[in-house]
């Protein structure tokens, strides 16, 4: 079983400040790991994605992660936060099936962005 | 174009009501999912469709109906839900990505039973 562990809640920066949002998780296999952002009251936004091709992924405005397997981690991180970037963020493992795929999701880390 | 449409945004219903979600895409993806979310918690999985044909049911309640009429429309219909039936109701689409099935979600519709 597939299992997904974000370690903070929330995390609360200031705005120009670098962001930090880490997760762990557990997949028996190679895993296919994403990084989803909802702002509120809206739908889910891909950020990126890791498929095995590269272990620094980078994504949409200015998102990146780094996939370290001796740690099972898969952390996302941006240079300098944007009043924008406010928003919850779930880290997600996927599970490849015949025609579909089945997602397992982070509990999820509310991002707050101070000026 | 990488859009999953959804309508209605908001929508209001009383426990002995009947009523429909509706979504949509035109990327030519195979895979639709029903997705319910409660407030500060993550997607819960309800159905998914592959190729039209209903391939996961996670034991949801008979009051949510799911209908796919074609590769590009998913339904969801509801009747006689219950107050604690009311949350954000995503969409979600997929298709094959060298061999990677990334979800594209939809806005949601918001649905609160009274």
């Amino acid at each position: 079983a597939q299992s997904v562990t974000q370690l903070d809640s929330h995390v609360s920066v200031s705005e120009g400040t670098p962001v930090l949002l880490r997760c762990n998780y557990s997949s028996s296999y190679s895993p296919s790991l994403f990084w989803y952002v909802q702002h509120p009251n809206k739908g889910l936004q891909l950020l990126l994605k890791y498929t095995s091709a590269a272990t620094l992924v980078k994504g949409i405005n200015g998102f990146e992660a780094e996939f370290k397997k001796s740690e099972t981690s898969f952390h996302l991180t941006k240079p300098s936060a944007h009043m924008s970037d406010a928003a919850e963020y779930f880290c997600v493992v996927s599970e490849q099936n015949s025609g579909y795929s089945t997602l397992t999701f982070g509990k999820g880390t509310m991002l707050l962005v101070s000026p | 174009d990488t859009e999953v449409t959804q309508t209605p945004k908001h929508l209001v219903m009383g426990m002995t009501n009947k009523k429909s979600l509706k979504c949509e895409q035109h990327m030519g993806h195979r895979a639709m999912y029903w997705y319910k979310q409660k407030a500060k918690k993550p997607p819960e999985l309800m159905f998914v469709y592959s190729y039209e044909k209903l391939s996961i049911n996670e034991s949801v309640p008979s009051r949510f109906s799911p209908e796919c009429p074609n590769s590009s429309l998913l339904n969801l219909h509801l009747h006689a839900l219950q107050p604690e039936d009311s949350a954000l109701y995503l969409c979600a689409s997929s298709q094959d990505r060298d061999r990677y099935y990334e979800q594209y979600f939809g806005p949601g519709t918001r649905l609160t039973v009274t």
